[in-house]
Parts: C-alpha cells; sequence; structure tokens
C-alpha cells in the first residue's frame, strides 16, 4: 500500500485560471476528505465523499470549488476563476468507512499570482 | 460545533530534553482525539488517538497523550526529543456522531536545538 497520493505537489497559476487537483486515496477506503490548509493555521475541512456520494461541503467551498470522485475511487478538486486567496495547501485524507482514523496525502501547494 | 486550541504557537526544546504540547477542545460530549506530526512540505502522519478507554495513550515515536475530562485537555508528551521530532504539530477533534470530519487546531511548530 503506498498510502494516499496527490498530484500535482506544486501549482502556480495566474489570477482567473483554472485548476484541477487529482487525489488517489488508499484503495480499500471509501471515505475521502478535502482540507485545505493555509499558513500558520490548521487544516480546514472542505468537503468529503462516502464513495462516489459527497455527502458534506463546508460553507469555505464557494461555487468557484468543486469536487467530484466519479467511481468511488479517486477524486479531483477544481478551482475555477482562481483568486489569490486560494492559495494554500489542498490536502486530501481518507478512511475506512466508519472510522474517524484519516490518512493523509502530502498535498498540493496552490500558489496563485 | 467543536473546536479545537494550540495554545502555544512555538515551542524551543533542547535535544534529550522532555516535551509536552498542549490542547484543549470544546465540546459538550466524549470527542474523538487526535495528534498529527507534519513535517516541512510533507503532509500529516497520525501520532495517536483517543476514543475511549484508558486516559493515557501510546502513539509512535515514543509520544504519549493524556486525556483530562475535568480540564479539556489532550496534552502530547515525550520524554526526550530527538533533533528528527522538529516540525509541525496538530491537535484535532472528531466529535459528532457519524460526522467524521475533523477540526484542527493551529498548531505548534516545534524546534529542537542542539
Amino acid at each position: 500500500d503506498t498510502g494516499v497520493s496527490q498530484d500535482p505537489r506544486h501549482k502556480i497559476t495566474k489570477r482567473g485560471q483554472n485548476v484541477t487537483f487529482r487525489c488517489d486515496p488508499i484503495s480499500e477506503h471509501n471515505r475521502l476528505y478535502w482540507y485545505r490548509q493555509t499558513l500558520g493555521q490548521g487544516p480546514e475541512f472542505l468537503t468529503y465523499f462516502q464513495n462516489e456520494a459527497q455527502l458534506e461541503k463546508s460553507r469555505l467551498l464557494s461555487d468557484r470549488f468543486s469536487a467530484e470522485r466519479p467511481k468511488g475511487s479517486f477524486s479531483t478538486l477544481e478551482i475555477q476563476r482562481t483568486e489569490q486567496g486560494d492559495s494554500a495547501m489542498y490536502l486530501c485524507a481518507s478512511s475506512f468507512d466508519g472510522s474517524y482514523e484519516q490518512y493523509f496525502g502530502p498535498g498540493t501547494r496552490l500558489t496563485v499570482t | 460545533a467543536q473546536s479545537v486550541t494550540q495554545p502555544d504557537i512555538h515551542i524551543t526544546v533542547s535535544e534529550g530534553a522532555s516535551l509536552e504540547l498542549r490542547c484543549n477542545y470544546s465540546y459538550g460530549a466524549t470527542p474523538y482525539l487526535f495528534w498529527y506530526v507534519q513535517s516541512p512540505g510533507q503532509g500529516l502522519q497520525l501520532l495517536l488517538k483517543y476514543f475511549s478507554g484508558d486516559t493515557l495513550v501510546q502513539g509512535i515515536k515514543g509520544f504519549e497523550a493524556e486525556f483530562k475530562r475535568s480540564q479539556s485537555s489532550f496534552n502530547l508528551r515525550k520524554p526526550s526529543v530527538h533533533w528528527s521530532d522538529a516540525a509541525e504539530y496538530f491537535c484535532a477533534v472528531g466529535a459528532v456522531p457519524n460526522d467524521y470530519k475533523l477540526s484542527f487546531g493551529a498548531g505548534t511548530t516545534v524546534t529542537v536545538r542542539a
């Protein structure tokens, strides 16, 4: 088991561009979470999936953000019309259903210039 | 809603000395509590967790934590710090039944001096 992987690890984009991040969870895990971490802060919950169903979205997730997990395996997080305030580390985590133990990926660091 | 406070932003400790990181939570019932460690440029690694039972829990890398309901605390300790323990440490709480998202504190950065 290689753990949770995320791609890309770093992304620099210009304001107004769209970006998409990918997360591959641990294969047996059916829950997948997205968090955002800004400098000097802990991760903040964005959204989570149980299999392919998106069960909850934080109010932090504006209309410009969309997440999918089409086949209940990998997930994508898309940010449209990026803003400088979107600059952050985007973390993905996965867990077994019914478990609070979440395993995190290395994150994707987004810089919006 | 649950919340987590880590009062210390930054702690410097000498190698070989003991370390204690503070964590206070706010939640009406018994929460599920976690400590994670994050090295620069890396994701979060789970150090230990508390769900119920013995209030002193052991984790990886020689860390332990004690749950004190009366103080709403879950402090992390290590008797003897190694240079490789320099990292950022996050306390997290998962609280509402069937609501598995975690709420994190702002983190404590640990610097280890030789």
